[in-house]
């Protein structure tokens, strides 16, 4: 069976700071792969997919960036955080449906 | 118009109670429904998903298409507290390769 591992599961980082989040997935071959953004209170934020290594596409223009450096792994970053980049952090993998992992609370102080 | 629109919320109901969640959609290229269920603090789970007009049942849980309408609708019967989350509907186009849009998501509370 399919499954996905995201981490850190909760981080407080400082404006200014670098940011790295990584999603892995097991069982399955060439997933479509997602990074969504979940502010409190508001819906789901597409922030970034990719169809396949090193093809990624953006939704929100801003200072965050994701790479695919292998088939199952996606990761979410940024060199500089923003107050305005706290939130949670979600990876999905799948095509027609998707599938979640945890989440990621970042904290922005 | 937004492609995905659904009441935000929140909705409150006794233990027991049948509950009618919807989502209404504005694009007809939309061929795939589903319903998320997520608790609080974590990721949605896939609750149910259809591609049909029509009704699927699983359990208590009934997810009711209306491709002519686009309307789509998730019901709960026998609700109870353990339903408490937020509900967000999702729809697809028949491409895999475009993602999800999603519904902002019901706050329900089921009060015992």
């Amino acid at each position: 069976s399919q499954t996905i591992h995201q981490w850190p599961a909760t981080l407080v980082q400082p404006v200014g700071s670098p940011l790295s989040l990584e999603c892995t997935v097991e069982g399955t071959s060439n997933p479509n792969l997602y990074w969504y953004r979940q502010a409190a209170g508001r819906g789901l934020q597409l922030l970034f997919y990719s169809v396949g290594i090193g093809q990624i596409s953006s939704e929100v223009p801003q200072n965050l960036s994701a790479s695919r450096p292998q088939d199952r792994q996606f990761i979410l970053s940024s060199k500089k955080l923003l107050l305005s980049d706290s939130g949670f952090y979600l990876c999905a993998w799948g095509t027609a449906t998707i599938y979640f992992g945890e989440g990621s609370w970042l904290t922005v102080v | 118009q937004k492609e995905v629109e659904q009441d935000p919320g929140p909705l409150s109901v006794p233990e027991g109670a049948i509950v009618s969640l919807n989502c209404t959609y504005s694009n007809s290229a939309f061929q795939y429904f589903m319903w998320y269920r997520q608790y609080s603090r974590k990721g949605p789970e896939l609750l149910m998903y259809t591609y049909s007009s029509g009704n699927k049942e699983d359990g208590r849980f009934t997810a009711q298409v209306d491709k002519s309408s686009k309307y789509i609708s998730l019901f709960i019967r026998d609700s109870q507290p353990s339903d408490s989350a937020t509900y967000l509907c999702a729809i697809s186009r028949i491409s895999g390769n475009t993602p999800l849009v999603f519904g902002k998501g019901t706050r329900l509370s089921v009060i015992a």
